[in-house]
């Protein structure tokens, strides 16, 4: 069946725009993560959704990031005034349960962001 | 604080050896995922452990969990270059998901 689908699978943009990264999760998935990973390093927790609880923001590391995920399915990253320290390749995973639950995540491809 | 420790990091081993990777984590948790991701590839779920003393197996690779050591190890067996990846352990729990920094591990023909 179909997985974990991102668009784009690569974003240039330039210091300042804004971006908005799609995520479109496994049918059925009630979970929903966002993780961002620099070049050789491990993920970064961003935020989390879980069926219609309240998103956990935690992760996200300013105010210019948000998130938000329509219908319980696809989900918007959204960056604005992007800084070049913003690139990194960001990845979203979707699982039938949520963490309290114990089924593996399935990541998609990621969108690879660079700010120049 | 959350700690999920890799190690090691990095290992370059060549082929038909054996090794294990091991990821020593903090808190109390009852599940314990591993990952493999290839380079410029997203990650892939390799195991779910979900008991102390739980063990399984795939291929080349073995997983175990000791949930009283707060310890998981992933075995490789006789090792091939196609196994040549990046390996995450991750500690999972009703308080959320916890990602190793990853083992980038390469196996030498």
């Amino acid at each position: 069946g179909a997985g974990v689908s991102q668009s784009p699978s690569n974003k240039v943009t330039e210091k300042g725009k804004d971006v908005e990264l799609r995520c479109d999760p496994i049918s059925g998935h009630t979970a929903l993560y966002w993780y961002r990973q620099s070049l050789g390093q491990g993920l970064e927790f961003l935020i989390y959704f879980q069926g219609n609880s309240a998103p956990d923001k935690s992760g996200l590391p300013s105010d210019r990031f948000s998130a938000e995920r329509t219908g319980g399915s696809v989900s918007t990253l959204t960056i604005q005034r992007t800084q070049q320290e913003d690139s990194a390749v960001y990845l979203c995973a979707s699982s039938l349960a949520g963490t309290g639950g114990a089924t593996p995540l399935h990541f998609g491809n990621g969108t690879r962001l660079t700010v120049t | 604080e959350l700690k999920v420790e890799q190690n090691p990091l990095f290992l370059s081993m060549q082929e038909g050896k054996n090794y294990t990777i091991y990821c020593n984590y903090s808190t109390t948790s009852d599940r314990l995922y591993w990952y493999r991701q290839d380079p410029g590839k997203s990650l892939e779920s390799l195991f779910v452990l979900l008991s102390n003393g739980a063990v399984k197996q795939e291929g080349r690779l073995m997983a175990s969990l000791d949930t009283k050591a707060r310890l998981s190890t992933l075995h490789i067996t006789a090792a091939v270059h196609d196994l040549s990846a990046t390996y995450f352990c991750v500690r999972g729990g009703a308080d959320g998901l916890t990602f190793g920094k990853g083992t980038h591990l390469i196996i030498q023909p």
